[in-house]
């Protein structure tokens, strides 16, 4: 249990759907990320928030559209998804954004676009 | 981005200490290294972080070359739980972004 959470931990959802992916952190931290991790392949950064705002945007496709309304709570929406967006979504929390502290990741949902 | 290299993979025995090595020859002074792990369907857990001088926590040491271009994790005493991915990560203060590449995957014998 590290403290992160994160909802639904698996998913199915068809390609004209429009679904939701929820983390939540009670530990005071200030800053939030989304990762992916497809199959066989090394995590990649999608977004990074500190303090609600969006620092980061790793040229995610705007299918994904992410929402950070507190530092404790970060969303995930998703919407006209393709079969090669299936992968693990993982969440992550910080106390800061910086080099010299640690990162929290939540269990991350399965998620599998049909 | 900051770029590690680590081998592919690792065997241990059950019971004996570890070193996982990483090299990152591009690290400049404020850069810090860090180590997570990835056990099979979970999520990243965080080990260990350093700069200059070799750190120890409960999970494990990070021994780190004078010259910093290189570190060194170690499991001090392996067990079958500890059979995981694990990244070695170079982090910049300029952006402090937390990227993964393929990291090393350990396997434990009994």
């Amino acid at each position: 249990e590290t403290g992160v959470t994160q909802t639904p931990r698996h998913l199915v959802m068809g390609m004209t759907n429009k679904k939701s992916l929820k983390c939540e952190q009670h530990l005071g931290h200030n800053a939030m990320y989304w990762y992916k991790q497809s199959a066989k392949k090394p995590l990649e950064l999608m977004f990074v928030y500190n303090f609600k705002e969006q620092t980061e945007n790793n040229s995610v496709p705007s299918r994904f559209s992410p929402e950070c309304p507190n530092s404790s709570h970060l969303f995930l929406h998703l919407h006209t998804l393709q079969p090669e967006d299936s992968a693990l979504y993982l969440c992550a929390s910080s106390p800061y954004l910086g080099a010299n502290t640690e990162a929290f990741f939540g269990q991350g949902t399965r998620l599998t676009v049909v | 981005d900051a770029k590690t290299t680590q081998p592919n993979s690792m065997e241990s025995n059950e019971e004996e200490p570890v070193h996982l090595p990483c090299n990152h020859s591009t690290i400049s002074g404020t850069d810090y290294i860090h180590w997570y792990r990835q056990l099979p369907s979970q999520g990243p857990e965080y080990v260990i972080h350093g700069l200059t001088s070799n750190v120890n926590n409960r999970m494990a040491s990070l021994a780190i070359a004078e010259d910093r271009k290189s570190s060194t994790l170690i499991l001090h005493r392996a067990t079958l739980r500890d059979a995981a991915v694990y990244y070695c990560i170079q982090i910049t203060g300029a952006n402090s972004k937390l990227t993964f590449g393929k990291g090393i995957t350990l396997s434990v014998r009994p």
